[in-house]
């Protein structure tokens, strides 16, 4: 069965402190891997892809394919990263589609 | 437009009531996909279309659900005998390919639904 699982649901950190958001998914075949983001009143939004491997407004996500895991990282925490952070594969053929964590808060305290 | 549109913002029904909810994706996507969101939980699937065909419901989709996307556009999800259970953010989101395109899945702000 399809499984992610973010075991945290709130991460609490001083400006400046490194952040790890952690992720492991169970999947059938090869599925793609994605960080989602929803800052306070806002709609969900793409934070970055595994494939795309680019570093969005700092984090980066390492894909590690031993341990079925996609953790989010960022070396220097800014209180305007405070939001919710879902992790979110999307699996191929029939099972085509994103499927959500639960979610991880992080808030970045001044 | 630039974004997905979802309407109404906000729906409060009464128990025993039909509602219906519209979503606009992005004109150049032919997926559209329905999650349910409730307080503490990520997005939740339902279902979703590619052009006009539903391809795939979710099993928290019960016959009291149903979707449509008559012409490839616009979705609608309705919500028969509506039960307090059913009280939650309804999310729609669409993508261009089935691996999501360049910029992955677009989310409307979503619909919430409060039964009484």
């Amino acid at each position: 069965a399809q499984r992610v699982t973010q075991p945290e649901k709130l991460l609490s950190v001083f400006k400046g402190a490194p952040v790890e958001l952690k992720c492991n998914y169970s999947y059938s075949g090869s599925p793609e891997l994605f960080w989602y983001v929803q800052y306070s009143r806002q709609r969900l939004q793409l934070l970055l892809r595994h494939i795309s491997r680019e570093s969005i407004k700092g984090f980066t996500a390492d894909l590690n394919k031993g341990e079925t895991s996609f953790h989010l990282k960022k070396p220097f925490a800014q209180e305007e990263d405070s939001a919710m952070y879902y992790c979110a594969p999307e699996g191929t053929g029939a099972n085509s589609k994103l499927t959500f964590g639960k979610g991880i808060t992080l808030s970045v305290r001044p | 437009d630039t974004g997905v549109s979802q309407d109404p913002r906000h729906k409060i029904t009464k128990r025993g009531q039909n509602v219906t909810f519209r979503c606009d994706p992005i004109s150049e996507h032919n997926r559209l996909y329905w999650y349910r969101q409730t307080l503490g939980q990520g997005p939740e699937f339902l279902t979703y279309f590619q052009n006009e065909a539903q391809l795939e419901k979710s099993r928290l989709l019960s016959d009291r659900f149903s979707a449509e996307r008559p012409k490839g556009s616009f979705s609608t999800l309705e919500i028969q005998r509506t039960e307090q259970g059913d009280s939650a953010m309804y999310l729609c989101a669409s993508s261009s390919t089935p691996r999501s395109g360049p910029y992955g899945y677009t989310f409307g702000s979503g619909t919430r639904l409060t039964v009484v």
